[in-house]
């Protein structure tokens, strides 16, 4: 199946820090969508991306559609302790949310 | 408005035996979906419901089944369980082909 490579696995930060996150794929993506994990809930969404070159940003958090269609990030600016979580992006080539295809996710933790 | 509901919270059964998690989508969304999140893999699709038809599912053996009712809620069945089908499962709703999914809580399998 198809895969995305999502980085780094774990950050561990200071709390004001700024964060970046990012994912990669082999294969193009019509829609780049960026989900957040609180611990004992589900994903849910920050930030949805569906143009090459796209910058879309939601408070403290701005994303990207990559040029290639092959990548994203996250970026997320001056930390707080609520932004602990983890963070998933999805790929999808077109069709339904049944063609989503997650990261493995990016834990962010922040330290005292 | 409610959310996505999923019950029960947490299910511990023992291998071979039967699991049955419930779902109840967004009102006004028509499709379900069911993910399974094992420890450090992701996000897996299972399956895609909508309109009482099932209409894709993901790369898992025929012992995972479900069902969608005439309220649109679910039932996701995992038969002869396994100690490696533990894991969080999660039910998301959308309207149809919409690729923005809205997550429940999880239910979060132990099989002993």
């Amino acid at each position: 199946g198809q895969q995305l490579n999502q980085s780094p696995q774990s950050m561990f930060i200071q709390e004001g820090e700024d964060v970046s996150m990012n994912c990669t794929s082999s294969s193009i993506f019509n829609t780049w969508l960026w989900y957040k994990q609180d611990p004992g809930e589900g994903p849910v969404l920050l930030i949805a991306l569906y143009k090459a070159g796209e910058l879309t940003s939601n408070g403290r958090l701005t994303a990207q559609f990559g040029i290639t269609r092959k990548d994203s990030f996250l970026n997320i600016s001056a930390s707080i302790p609520s932004d602990v979580g983890i963070y998933f992006c999805a790929g999808q080539k077109g069709g339904g949310a049944d063609g989503l295809t997650f990261g493995k996710g990016t834990h962010l933790i922040i330290q005292p | 408005e409610a959310g996505v509901t999923q019950s029960p919270t947490h299910l511990i059964k023992t291998r071979g035996q039967q699991a049955t998690l419930r779902c109840s989508p967004i009102s006004g969304h028509t499709s379900v979906y069911w993910y399974q999140q094992a420890l450090g893999l992701g996000l897996q699709f299972l399956l895609w419901y909508d309109e009482g038809e099932e209409r894709n599912r993901g790369n898992f053996p025929p012992r995972f089944s479900g069902r969608q009712f005439p309220n649109y809620s679910s039932e996701l069945n995992v038969n002869a369980l396994e100690l490696e089908d533990s894991a969080l499962y999660l039910c998301a709703s959308s309207f149809i082909r919409a690729n923005v999914l809205t997550f429940g809580a999880g239910s979060r399998l132990t099989v002993l």
